[in-house]
């Protein structure tokens, strides 16, 4: 099936230790985003990449970092310079183009102790 | 900047009750905006989207929103309530950046709760 996959569901980290999210699509898309929930206060762009290899901070990308070899990938590494890393990370793409829908991946549930 | 401001974090409608939820725009060029429905500890899903042809969508599960440039309103709308509904929904406007892509700002959702 085509799709967005997020991995891992839950992941439990100790302070000041970095973790890397995995997001990977099957639909071909050229654009590919990060986003941070936390309860009332709706979705925040971290990085986001229109092509391979090229990649542009969102509204909150302190504390974070990106890389896109493949046009399938764009894990994202929560460092430990991330002050209040516990939060629900979702992934997104889409194709290029004004309006196109981006999709969404199920989420990683992030919990830092 | 482009922005949503959803009116009423918290929505609690009887089975069978229109549902309303309430957003409004700040643009400054004709917006593309978008419903998103997440159910608990799931991604979003898009119950629809405008952009710029007709100013009443349908979307998904009996959804719709007009369109209002006017009262720079996109208010999401359901005639009848199902458990089901029961979720976050959150309204969007798409930004465009240089390369002509897109990106979403959200506005901060509705939490909607349906009782028997």
């Amino acid at each position: 099936d085509g799709g967005i996959t997020q991995s891992p569901k839950y992941l439990f980290r100790k302070e000041g230790q970095n973790v890397t999210l995995s997001c990977e699509q099957n639909l071909n898309h050229d654009a590919m985003y990060w986003y941070r929930q936390d309860p009332g206060q709706g979705l925040r762009l971290i990085y986001y990449s229109q092509i391979v290899n090229d990649f542009q901070k969102g509204d909150i990308a302190e504390g974070y970092s990106v890389s896109r070899e493949k046009k399938e990938s764009f894990p994202l590494t929560v460092t430990s310079a991330q002050k209040n890393p516990t939060a629900f990370y979702l992934c997104a793409s889409n194709h290029q183009g004004i309006g196109n829908t981006i999709y969404f991946g199920e989420g990683s549930w992030l919990t830092v102790v | 900047a482009q922005s949503v401001t959803q009116l009423g974090s918290h929505v609690s409608v009887s089975e069978g009750a229109l549902v309303l939820l309430r957003c409004n725009y700040s643009s400054s060029v004709p917006p593309y905006l978008f419903w998103y429905v997440q159910y608990p500890n799931q991604g979003l899903q898009l119950l629809l989207k405008y952009t710029s042809a007709a100013t009443l969508v349908k979307g998904i599960n009996g959804f719709e929103a007009e369109f209002k440039k006017s009262e720079t309103s996109f208010h999401l709308t359901k005639p009848s309530a199902h458990m089901s509904d029961a979720a976050e929904y959150f309204c969007a406007v798409s930004d465009r950046f240089t390369g002509g892509g897109n990106k979403l700002t959200f506005g901060t959702g509705t939490q909607l709760k349906v009782e028997l």
